[in-house]
Parts: C-alpha cells; sequence; structure tokens
C-alpha cells in the first residue's frame, strides 16, 4: 500500500493558463474523490469516479473544470483559463467499495497559485 | 447542506479532555471524521453509520445521535500529537459524497 499520490505538489500559473493536476490513487480503491480546499475551510467536493464513470459533479463547479479516470486507474483534474479564485489545495481521495461507508484516504494535495 | 462544528479552537494540556461536536440541518447516513495537521492531507479517524456501528481508530471514541443530527468526537487524555484540526464529514441517504464542515483547530500544549 503506497498510498494516495499526487502530482505536482505545486503548481504557480498565471491567469488564463490551463493547468493538469494527476492522482494517483491506491491500486485495489474503485472510488476516487476530487476536492478543493481553501485556508480555514474544510474540503470541498469537486467531483468522484467509480471506476472509470464519472458519477457527480458539483453545481459549483464551472465548465473550466473537467476530470477523466481512464480505466478506472489514475485521474485528471484539468482547469482551464485559471482565475486567482482558482487558487487553493486540491485534493484527491480514493476509497474501496460503492458508498461512502468507506474510509477515504486523502493524498498530499496540489497546491495552485495563480497570480 | 455543510455541517457545523464547534468549537472553531480549543486549547488544552496534555491530560486535559475536549469534545468536538458536529451538527446538520438535515437527517444524516453517516459521520466521517478526519484529523489534518498543518501541511499535510487529512487523516481517517472514524466513521459513524446510522443504526450504530462504527469503524475507526481504537484510541478515538466518538457518538452519532440520529435524532439529533449530531456527532461528537471525545478527545481524552489528550496527548501533543492529538493537535490538528479535525474535520467532521456527513453524508445524506441516497448522496453519495461528504460534505465537510469548517472545522475544529485543536492544539495540545505540554
Amino acid at each position: 500500500d503506497t498510498g494516495v499520490s499526487q502530482d505536482p505538489r505545486h503548481k504557480i500559473t498565471k491567469r488564463g493558463q490551463n493547468v493538469t493536476f494527476r492522482c494517483d490513487p491506491i491500486s485495489e480503491h474503485n472510488r476516487l474523490y476530487w476536492y478543493r480546499q481553501t485556508l480555514g475551510q474544510g474540503p470541498e467536493f469537486l467531483t468522484y469516479f467509480q471506476n472509470e464513470a464519472q458519477l457527480e459533479k458539483s453545481r459549483l463547479l464551472s465548465d473550466r473544470f473537467s476530470a477523466e479516470r481512464p480505466k478506472g486507474s489514475f485521474s485528471t483534474l484539468e482547469i482551464q483559463r485559471t482565475e486567482q479564485g482558482d487558487s487553493a489545495m486540491y485534493l484527491c481521495a480514493s476509497s474501496r467499495g460503492q458508498g461512502v461507508t468507506y474510509e477515504q484516504y486523502f493524498g498530499p494535495g496540489t497546491r495552485l497559485t495563480v497570480t | 447542506q455543510q455541517p457545523v462544528q464547534s468549537p472553531q479552537a480549543v486549547i488544552l494540556r496534555e491530560g486535559e479532555d475536549a469534545v468536538i461536536n458536529c451538527s446538520s440541518s438535515k437527517a444524516l447516513y453517516s459521520v466521517h471524521w478526519y484529523r489534518q495537521k498543518h501541511g499535510e492531507a487529512p487523516v481517517f479517524l472514524m466513521i459513524l453509520l446510522k443504526g450504530g456501528e462504527q469503524k475507526g481508530h481504537e484510541k478515538i471514541s466518538a457518538s452519532f445521535n440520529e435524532k439529533k443530527q449530531q456527532s461528537s468526537l471525545y478527545l481524552t487524555a489528550s496527548q501533543l500529537s492529538y493537535s490538528g484540526t479535525y474535520f467532521c464529514g456527513t453524508d445524506f441517504p441516497n448522496d453519495y459524497k461528504l460534505s465537510f464542515g469548517a472545522g475544529t483547530t485543536v492544539t495540545v500544549r505540554a
């Protein structure tokens, strides 16, 4: 069990640029979640996958955000035309099973700074 | 739908006890507790399910009052390692994602 990994750990980009983050979940976990966390707040749900299927996307998530999980393995989160308000920590978590009755294991996060 | 946590912060001396509360305005299916240390990822502590089942850390205790839609996390005989921000995450029937509270920052001093 190598844990959930995320890459990159830090990303600084200029407003208007596109960025892509990668998450590698624990290998036997079929659920994968993306969250956004800002200072002083808890993780905010963005989207989740059951294997390769994206089952839900937050209504607060703009069309500039897209996520994929090809073949049910790693996942990518892309933000197009970044804005300063996108600056945050982006966390990925994975869990086994099909419900939320299983604990989620979080990765170290990608800290995005939009200048 | 975000749960409300209280208190926002608590300062303890080693060996003291504390209670962190998490409440929801909607009927809950489960409550999850995580601890996050500065600059690190949240770490799972416990899940409490409707009906009384619990899964989690042996040294952490918590309760889930289904009627009040409230959960409490009990930090007993606190240690320095208990310092961090504690988040509760709640989910509702047929809603397969967690909504996290704003967190309770716990500082344990020697």
